[in-house]
């Protein structure tokens, strides 16, 4: 049973455009949201990450955005680039801090 | 910066027989964790660390994968006998404490059985 699912599978946006990227989840008992990039070849990176008490975070061009209610949270990322393409994957820490769940990512190309 | 370090990179073994990973974390690091991601998919959770205890090994599969860390340091994952279904990329990840969820990842071995 897949604890984190994440839409779409894979995304073709415009240099300069707006990449949206969302997940979801059922357990409540997750508290930690963290995004990470992976290049072709690489391990994950951590990108950008947010706990529930916070509707929105912002780092530079990437943008987490999420509802609490709803059990939704996602990645928007503006003015995309082509060194922006990789692939995204959202992930959820359970409160207990025991383990990290990934959604099934999401493969991003940016067309120059 | 301090990195992750995993060997190999790649391994070709064919079906039966035993292949295994080493994996040094991030100095400081107490909590080490292995990850098999399968082309296309995302990293799933076979085992976490603690130092030298095992947190979480309820995905590995103990039939035929092991893993240690012996001295709370490094740590290696093996599998014996390889089956065609064991092809992924093998992936450790470190942190310094376990509820953060910022782990740092190693490139991975991928590992192609045959």
């Amino acid at each position: 049973q897949q604890q984190v699912k994440q839409s779409p599978q894979s995304l073709i946006v415009q240099k300069g455009g707006i990449s949206i990227i969302n997940c979801a989840y059922e357990n409540t008992a997750f508290d930690y949201f963290p995004w990470y990039q992976q290049f072709p070849g690489k391990g994950p990176a951590l990108l950008i990450a947010i706990r529930p008490d916070v509707s929105e975070k912002k780092e530079g061009r990437f943008t987490i955005s999420f509802n609490k209610s709803a059990k939704q949270f996602s990645l928007h990322i503006m003015d995309s680039q082509p060194g922006d393409s990789a692939t995204y994957f959202c992930a959820a820490v359970d409160n207990a801090g025991n383990m990290l769940t990934f959604g099934g990512g999401t493969r991003l190309m940016v067309k120059p | 910066e301090a990195e992750v370090a995993q060997s190999p990179r790649y391994k070709i073994t064919e079906k039966s027989q035993a292949v295994a990973f080493w994996c040094d974390p991030i100095s400081g690091h107490a909590t080490l964790y292995w990850y098999r991601q399968i082309l296309g998919q995302g990293p799933e959770l076979l085992v976490q660390f603690q130092d030298e205890s095992v947190v979480d090994d309820s995905q590995l599969p103990k039939d035929r994968f092991s893993a240690e860390r012996l001295k709370g340091v490094d740590s290696t994952l093996k599998i014996q006998p390889a089956e065609l279904g064991d092809s992924a990329m093998y992936l450790c990840a470190s942190t310094r404490t376990a509820n953060t969820g910022e782990l740092f990842f190693g490139e991975g071995s991928r590992l192609t059985v045959l």
